[in-house]
């Protein structure tokens, strides 16, 4: 069936735009999982969803990066004004429920680059 | 807060030969441990985790991993590397207070396999 899927797989912006970054996780899976992995940082936990709701934003770096989902599915990750440090790749990941008896499944990914 | 060590940022085997990837924890309560493995441009694939059952771990491909608490480790191994494992190799916890599965990731291993 059909994995996570993310998109643009590619993007390159200039310092100072907005970007939207967009995931579209396994269908019936309520849990969605944002992390960013960058040569500095490697990979870390930004966001958790379960359905619409953010219970768990702490990895958010900074207050220029929000997350949305809507209808328990989508989900988009905005990065206002962006920065050279934004660079990376952001991976979505979801689950079927939240906790460790279920496996994560990761997308491919969105390369992000801030020029 | 978790923290997770994987010795070796590149390791290089010959085809046939064993795979010894290292990752130690800390933590005072020993957590979940997960590899996943990472194929270029392609999202991250979870090899095997350890939940407190076995203290040793059978995943896919042929891996294995062993939790030992006294040394606080989950080392992963395979007894003869092909050149398809070539791929890097992240190492992650997830605190067992945690109801949600968010993991934290080592720093990975680039794995290269050789003729």
């Amino acid at each position: 069936g059909a994995g996570v899927s993310q998109s643009p797989s590619n993007k390159v912006t200039e310092k100072g735009k907005d970007v939207e970054l967009r995931c579209d996780p396994i269908s019936g899976h309520t849990a969605l999982y944002w992390y960013r992995q960058s040569l500095g940082q490697g990979l870390e936990f930004l966001i958790y969803f379960q359905g619409n709701s953010a219970p768990d934003k702490s990895g958010l770096p900074s207050d220029r990066f929000s997350a949305e989902r809507t209808g328990g599915s989508v989900s988009t990750l905005t990065i206002q004004r962006t920065q050279q440090e934004d660079s990376a790749v952001y991976l979505c990941a979801s689950s079927f429920s939240p906790g460790l008896v279920y496996e994560q499944y990761f997308g491919p990914g969105t390369r992000l680059t801030v020029t | 807060a978790q923290s997770v060590t994987q010795l070796g940022s590149h390791v290089s085997v010959s085809e046939g030969a064993l795979v010894l990837l290292r990752c130690n924890y800390s933590s005072s309560v020993p957590p979940y441990l997960f590899w996943y493995v990472q194929y270029p441009n392609q999202g991250l694939q979870l090899l095997l985790k350890y939940t407190s059952a076995a203290t040793l771990v059978k995943g896919i491909n042929g891996f294995e991993a062993e939790f030992k608490k006294s040394e606080t480790s989950f080392h992963l191994t395979k007894p003869s590397a092909h050149m398809s494992d070539a791929a890097e190799y992240f190492c992650a916890v997830s605190d067992r207070g945690t109801s949600y599965g968010k993991l934290t990731f080592g720093q990975g291993t680039i794995l290269t396999v050789h003729p």
